[in-house]
């Protein structure tokens, strides 16, 4: 089983749809978790860490279930400009950062 | 944010060449850098965890001979593709992690290595 695995995609979706990426992750020491977004040819970006009560910027709302090992980042609103890969990255303090396979998102005019 | 620098962006080889990509912290040290690759429509690899002062951790199936890393500085690590094959090719990517909690990490831009 990998450590980090997300829903396979692509999602194709119309702009203004609501769009929801799961993610779950194996180490049950991991503490830190992240969503990442990569466009194309570019570096990944960090879209938002993920906090256990959740937590919400903008379009973005990021869940964290500690006991089910599972994260989840909704879009809400999409716009064409959120078509890219978003990446679950999950860490363990002090060692390296596992990234998930991603997601691959389009978004349709 | 942390900003992390590499360079050069892209580079075309011959075959049997080898390359070099540099790695900085910009505007703050990492004791720490790691070493990404990232082949078409594939998610990051974590090749190896470059350590400032000592020697780096590579990841299983990766040759340390054959990439060789050097952490010189707290701001500035070295990736060396030595003897460089088409099968190399590649977008290599490296990050710094800072050392806040959540600790973060920052990538640098990438480096597209084409190997002929």
């Amino acid at each position: 089983r990998k450590e980090v695995e997300q829903d396979p995609g692509p999602f194709n979706v119309p702009e203004g749809a609501t769009v929801a990426f799961n993610c779950t992750y194996s180490n049950s020491a991991s503490q830190s978790f992240f969503w990442y977004r990569q466009d194309c040819r570019k570096e990944p970006k960090l879209l938002m860490s993920v906090y256990s009560s959740g937590n919400e910027d903008g379009r973005f709302t990021a869940q964290l279930n500690r006991a089910s090992q599972y994260i989840s980042l909704l879009i809400r609103d999409s716009k064409l400009s959120d078509s890219a890969t978003y990446l679950c990255v999950v860490n363990v303090y002090g060692q390296n950062f596992v990234f998930g396979p991603g997601t691959r998102l389009s978004v349709l005019p | 944010g942390a900003v992390v620098s590499q360079h050069p962006s892209w580079v075309i080889c011959k075959s049997g060449t080898s390359v070099k990509i540099e790695c900085r912290s910009l505007d703050f040290q990492a004791t720490t850098m790691f070493w990404y690759r990232q082949f078409p429509k594939q998610s990051l690899m974590l090749m190896a965890t470059s350590n400032e002062g000592s020697k780096a951790t590579y990841e299983q199936g990766v040759e340390k001979d054959k990439f060789l890393i050097n952490h010189a500085s707290l701001t500035l690590s070295t990736l060396t593709v030595t003897s460089a094959h088409p099968e190399d090719s590649s977008f290599y990517i490296c990050s710094a992690p800072t050392s806040g909690r959540p600790n973060e990490q920052f990538f640098g831009p990438g480096t597209r290595l084409t190997v002929l």
